[in-house]
């Protein structure tokens, strides 16, 4: 069974401040991690896409994968009551079976 | 520059009744998918195309069908509709192996 866990919600986070969500996986073999922004009542976004052991920023968010520890964990920076919503995280296994984690719902409180 | 389509936006249907949600992309991907979601969970994948002709189950196919018409789209039927089905579908395309996937708006779908 593949599975996908988050760290449970909700998350709140003073508006400036570092928000930190976390991820982790079943399958070591897997290749790909992503990272999705939800908005209520809306469908996923993708917001960063990680295939290797590291960081990997994008403005305001990074990114880190640790595969050895089979977890990977999204920085928001300088949270913004814009950044309130649903973050999925979705890992690659086998072939075409994407699956995603329960999400963790954030709110930046200004 | 449309990206994946979905119809119908909202639905209710009564139990027994029977449907299909449309799905189309013009983005030229080859791998589709149908998910649902339901209030306080994850995606959970239904069925899956990687590629035109050819379709697989995942982790939740029980009481839908599939078809993969062309490249283009790929819809899900339900036969029978039943209140367990009541939830928000949403399809998804990629182009190919470790890329992202593409979402929809998504259908959102009541059964009584």
């Amino acid at each position: 069974q593949k599975e996908v866990e988050q760290n449970s919600g909700p998350l709140s986070v003073p508006e400036g401040a570092i928000a930190s969500l976390n991820c982790t996986y079943s399958d070591r073999g897997s290749q790909s991690f992503f990272w999705y922004r939800q908005y209520s009542g809306k469908s996923p976004e993708l917001i960063m896409s990680i295939y290797s052991n590291g960081d990997k920023e994008d403005g305001r968010f990074t990114a880190q994968l640790n595969k050895a520890s089979q977890y990977v964990s999204l920085l928001i920076r300088d949270s913004q009551p814009s950044d309130s919503a649903t973050y999925l995280c979705a890992v690659l296994f086998y072939g075409q079976n994407f699956v995603f984690g329960p999400g963790t719902r954030l709110s930046v409180l200004p | 520059n449309a990206g994946v389509t979905q119809t119908p936006k909202f639905q209710v249907l009564k139990t027994g009744q029977s449907m299909t949600l449309q799905c189309a992309q013009d983005m030229n991907h080859n791998s589709m998918y149908w998910y649902r979601q339901d209030p306080g969970m994850g995606l959970r994948l239904i069925y899956y195309s990687a590629s035109e002709g050819t379709t697989d189950k995942g982790e939740v196919p029980n009481g839908y069908n599939v078809s993969r018409l062309n490249k283009r789209e790929f819809s899900l039927r339900l036969e029978s509709a039943a209140p367990s089905q009541t939830s928000v579908y949403f399809c998804a395309s990629l182009e190919q192996g470790y890329q992202p996937q593409h979402f929809g708006d998504g259908t959102r779908l009541s059964i009584l």
